[in-house]
């Protein structure tokens, strides 16, 4: 039972350029989501899902896509990148959506923009 | 405009003492989370408080729901070393909103 995994774990792009930040969880969890945590400003989220085939926007989904085609599998990409998003993205999962559900965190992509 | 602060930001002390974290804000949530961060990893949940007034205990840690379920805080009672790190509290309400953080370092 491996988690929440997340990759790569570091990437710098240049910008203008796209790449996808791959999410997965082996926990059978219907709810996920991603965060970019930045300093002095805790975590903010970007977009989240409720289950597969099924997304919505968070605080902070401006040049970021998702899709939710598996339960497992939560892909976040990067349309054009800007050193506006550099920042630390965590993947997170939960069982279910509601009051006070457990998010279990993936390990973090540290991501530069030059 | 950040839905929930977080006070102090940063906090240095001295192994022994004890210390205070607040988080506040000017909305209800339906419950809320504080997490703890080590440097490296993603953020791990301590506790979930859900009543209004409520007060949870985990060994020296005790975390208090505000009675209007707006405002928490987190209390440490004879900090260790093995405290340090990054705690962020998190709202429940039609999404999870996360606090600025408080930085705490425990000095031997």
């Amino acid at each position: 039972n491996a988690g929440v995994t997340q990759t790569p774990k570091f990437q710098v792009l240049k910008t203008g350029q796209s790449m996808t930040l791959q999410c997965a969880q082996d926990m059978n969890h219907e709810y996920m989501s991603w965060y970019r945590q930045d300093p002095g400003m805790g975590l903010r989220l970007i977009h989240y899902s409720v289950g597969a085939g099924i997304t919505d926007q968070g605080e902070v989904p401006n040049g970021y896509n998702v899709s939710r085609s598996t339960t497992e599998d939560f892909p976040l990409r990067l349309l054009s990148a800007a050193p506006s998003q550099t920042s630390v993205y965590f993947c997170a999962s939960s069982l279910t959506w509601g009051t006070g559900p457990e998010q279990y965190f993936g390990p973090g992509t540290r991501l530069t923009v030059t | 405009t950040q839905l929930l602060e977080q006070s102090p930001q940063f906090l240095s002390i001295q192994e022994g003492e004890n210390l205070t974290v607040y988080c506040n804000s000017s909305s209800v949530f339906s419950s809320l989370q504080w997490y703890r961060q080590e440097p490296g990893e993603g953020p791990v949940l301590l506790v979930t408080v859900v009543t209004g007034g409520e007060v949870k205990k985990l060994k020296r840690l005790t975390f208090q729901f505000g009675d209007a379920r707006k405002d928490s805080s987190l209390h440490i009672t004879a900090a260790q070393t093995g405290d340090t790190g990054l705690y962020l509290c998190a709202g429940a309400g039609n999404q999870f909103y996360f606090g600025t953080g408080t930085s705490l370092t425990v000095i031997p």
